[in-house]
């Protein structure tokens, strides 16, 4: 399964609402998930199940959709949140990442 | 708190072999499958093997390892090792490893330089 992100890298102010879309090759029902990776360090679970944030993550971060079209929203954007996303599908093998979109200032 | 730490990287010539081992905390090892994700130097992240909870003997390999790679666990150890052969430079990358799936908890990964 080929998962596309796009945009590959998006420009945004402090304090904007941006949203990032992940389209799946097949149908892959609710099996995906959001990392964040920030320069220099390991990638962050923020939501599976294409839907759920995990524990810890800020409010700010929703996700949504389900088949083949996902999306990864921030409401407003903060300065940590400058960083990389990466969707990911747990429905079949092989695990699949999408390329990635950098979000930066 | 769950914590993940990775070793046994560093500069392996081409054909040579590596272990790596990710050893774990804070959680009943034993409960969660792990995997090993790498990222190669400026690119995007790649599934390289998971095992399966228990004893491990569900194993599953991305195609472009299939055959070089064996991931295995110690459950005593609290260990998830990554046994690399037949070493190639396009496997050059940052090794993490991860727990659970999806990956919940990740470690601060360990270099590999095949050169």
């Amino acid at each position: 399964i080929i998962l596309t992100q796009s945009p590959v890298t998006m420009s945004a102010s402090p304090g904007e609402r941006v949203t990032l879309s992940c389209r799946a090759s097949r149908t892959i029902s609710n099996t995906l998930a959001w990392y964040q990776q920030r320069p220099g360090q390991a990638p962050r679970l923020l939501i599976y199940e294409a839907s759920s944030r995990a524990p810890g993550v800020p409010a700010r971060f929703s996700g949504s959709g389900s088949g083949t079209q996902f999306s990864l929203t921030v409401s407003s954007l903060q300065s940590e949140d400058f960083a990389v996303y990466y969707c990911q599908q747990y429905y079949s093998w092989p695990l699949t990442l999408g390329g990635g979109t950098k979000v930066d200032i | 708190e769950v914590r993940l730490s990775e070793s046994g990287g560093g500069l392996v010539q081409p054909g040579g072999s590596l272990r790596l081992s990710c050893e774990g905390s804070g959680f009943t090892f034993s409960d969660y499958a792990m995997t090993w994700v790498r990222q190669a130097p400026g690119k995007g992240l790649e599934w390289v093997s998971v095992v399966g909870n228990g004893d491990g003997h569900i194993t599953k390999y991305a195609d472009s390892v299939k055959g070089r790679f064996t991931i295995s666990r110690d459950n005593s150890r609290n260990t998830v090792y990554l046994q690399m052969s037949n070493l190639r430079a396009e496997d050059t990358a940052v090794y993490y490893c991860a727990k659970d799936e999806p990956w919940g908890s990740w470690g601060q990964g360990t270099l590999v330089t095949v050169s």
